[in-house]
Order: C-alpha cells, then sequence, then structure tokens
C-alpha cells in the first residue's frame, strides 16, 4: 500500500499570506496525485487533478506540483474561506489512499 | 448538471447490516466508475473501495473485502455500498464520488450519509 504523509498537519494563517502544503508519497506514483478541500460539515471538493490541473470553478490561487514522489499545493494569498482541510489522494496502485490531512485555520 | 444523490441517515445495532444507495444523474453512469469513502467524526478520509459501472467489477481494501458489497443498478443509475456484521467503529459519515476513468481523480462528490452504530 503507498503511505501519503502531508506537512504539516495544522497551519494557523493570516489572510493574504502563501500557503503550502506537501504531500510525500512512500514509492513513485507519477503524476496520479489529487488535492480536495473539505469545508467543516460539506463534503470534499476536488480541487487540483494529476498533481498540477486545475479545476474548473476553482479558484487560481490555487495551484500544485511536483511528481514522483513529492507534492506540493500551495494557496496564493490565503483568504478566509479557504479555512478548510486539505487532503492529498493517489490514484496511482490499488489500493487508493489519502493524506493524513492538513488543517487550515485562519487567524 | 452532475450529481450523485445519497441516502439518508440511518441507525444500527452492532452486528446489523447497512445499505447506502448513490444516484447519479447528468451524465452516462457507465461511463464513469464509483467510489465509495468513509470519514469517522473528527478524522481523516478512508478509501472503501469502487466499482467499475459499465461491468460491475469491483475493488476494494483488503481490511474490508469480507465486510463490504458493492454493486450497482444501471436502470435507475444508482450505486450501492453495503456494510456487513457492524461494529461501532463503523460509525461515520460515508461518501461516494465519480471516478474520472483515467485518471482516478474522485471529481463529483455525494452529500454524505451519516450511519450510526449502536447499541
Amino acid at each position: 500500500e503507498i503511505v501519503l504523509t502531508q506537512s504539516p498537519d495544522f497551519l494557523s494563517v493570516t489572510p493574504k499570506e502563501k500557503v503550502t502544503i506537501t504531500c510525500r508519497a512512500s514509492q513513485n506514483i507519477g503524476s496520479s496525485l489529487h488535492w480536495y478541500q473539505q469545508k467543516p460539515d460539506q463534503s470534499p471538493k476536488l480541487l487540483i487533478k494529476f498533481a498540477s490541473q486545475s479545476i474548473s470553478g476553482v479558484p487560481s490561487r490555487f495551484s500544485g506540483g511536483g511528481s514522483g514522489t513529492d507534492f506540493t499545493l500551495t494557496i496564493d494569498s490565503l483568504e478566509a474561506e479557504d479555512a478548510a482541510a486539505y487532503y492529498c489522494h493517489q490514484g496511482s496502485a490499488l489500493p487508493w489512499t489519502f493524506g493524513q490531512g492538513t488543517k487550515v485555520e485562519i487567524k | 448538471q452532475v450529481q450523485v444523490v445519497q441516502s439518508g441517515a440511518e441507525v444500527r445495532k452492532p452486528g446489523a447490516s447497512v445499505k447506502v444507495s448513490c444516484k447519479a444523474s447528468g451524465y452516462i453512469f457507465t461511463s464513469h466508475g464509483i467510489t465509495w469513502v468513509r470519514q469517522a467524526p473528527g478524522q481523516g478520509l478512508e478509501w472503501m473501495g469502487w466499482i467499475t459501472t459499465y461491468n460491475g467489477n469491483t475493488n476494494c481494501p483488503q481490511k474490508f473485502q469480507d465486510r463490504v458489497i458493492m454493486t450497482r443498478d444501471t436502470s435507475t443509475n444508482t450505486a450501492y455500498l453495503e456494510l456487513r456484521s457492524l461494529r461501532s467503529d463503523d460509525t461515520a459519515v460515508y461518501y461516494c464520488a465519480r471516478v474520472d476513468h483515467g485518471i482516478h481523480a474522485f471529481d463529483t462528490w455525494g452529500q454524505g450519509t451519516m450511519v450510526t452504530v449502536s447499541s
């Protein structure tokens, strides 16, 4: 099973700051890494697919990068509405797995 | 628009079974798989398995292989998750989501179904 490790687990950030969340895979997964945002009491929402591909309707301040084993999710100029948990997910090999999540709090 | 809508909350006793439904609309049902993910209270996301809707093939992690049954009904565009021999630690919100077949991203999620297991 491929293990995904996110860091950090928790972030407390001021609006307009830049945020970077990392996701490390226990083996090479190419670009088969996707990011989700889950706001409190809501279902998860696909944010970035295939490591860096944008999703229609998602604000352009969200971007993804990386390949192989190391990936990043970047939020440029954080807004209050970005308070949420963020999860990475690998679709490279079964069983598909998620990272443990990163909770972003707005100061 | 593309959406998947789940059945309502359930309460079961330990040892019982539960079946959750996921009705798809707005796209060709058999062109995308359906996956199941659960989230225990205050915890992260856990992948439970997926079904390829055009042929009914399924795959799930080993920890669920003895207790999970995934099916689909192409006449009603509905996927189902049945979980047997429920335990208290199965208490969670259960989500279905549409799978992008090419890259296995989960691009449309249901609203979630709360399953409570309590004696």
